[in-house]
């Protein structure tokens, strides 16, 4: 069974610096993909990055990166700059598969982070 | 705006009576998915739907069905409700492309059982 670990509940960074959320998962499938959104108190979702197990370099979006270690199964979403918008909840998953393939997702329990002014 | 719509914004049933809620995905996404966030379950993937098919199943109840229309709009019904239903249910809509892939979020439905 799929599993994402997310050992950080909570995170705090200065304004302005960089920032690592930690996720980890746990799979026996070869192709799959790895997701991260941002929720903020307003509720809603916000889709970040997205990085499929075969893909060689890491994936970016603008301020975010995901530091894929396939050996060590991480996934970790780095903060580049961190904005006070940035202050959110923020959710690792992982689904099974890949493009049109793409199947069953699991999510971690999510890491808050706070950024101060 | 994602471009996806949820209706409605907030629900409020009793237990014991069915509820649909329904979601309009980005126009030319052909995937669709529903998610369950409730604080003692977190976020939960329920079911994916993919140009009409269903394509993945997650932790969605018997008493729970979804289906994707021809116009690839997609509901979901909950009947049977219980106190523990109450969640925040999104929808979201997406191409998936091998290699990439950017999903879009509705602004959710929030249920409220009582």
């Amino acid at each position: 069974a799929q599993k994402i670990t997310q050992t950080q509940p909570g995170m705090f960074v200065q304004e302005k610096e960089a920032v690592t959320l930690d996720c980890t998962y746990d799979t026996s499938d070869q192709s799959y993909g790895l997701f991260w959104y941002k929720q903020p108190s307003s509720g809603e979702m916000i889709f970040l990055i997205y990085q499929g197990s075969y893909d060689e370099q890491n994936a970016t979006e603008g301020r975010y990166s995901l530091n894929f270690q396939k050996a060590r199964k991480s996934a970790n979403l780095v903060i580049s700059a961190s904005q006070l918008g940035d202050s959110a909840m923020y959710f690792c998953a992982m689904r099974e598969g890949q493009g049109t393939n793409a199947g069953k997702s699991t999510f971690g329990d999510g890491t808050t982070l706070t950024v101060k002014p | 705006d994602s471009g996806v719509t949820q209706t409605p914004k907030h629900l409020i049933t009793a237990t014991g009576q069915r509820v649909t809620l329904r979601c309009s995905p980005r126009s030319g996404d052909l995937s669709v998915y529903w998610y369950q966030q409730s604080l003692d379950q977190g976020l939960q993937f329920l079911i994916q739907y993919y140009n009409g098919e269903e394509r993945a199943k997650g932790n969605i109840l018997e008493r729970f069905s979804a289906q994707q229309f021809p116009d690839l709009h997609s509901e979901l019904n909950l009947s049977s409700l219980e106190l523990g239903d109450s969640a925040l249910y999104f929808c979201a809509s997406s191409v998936p492309r091998d290699g990439a892939e950017t999903q879009y979020f509705g602004p959710g439905t929030r249920l409220l059982v009582l």
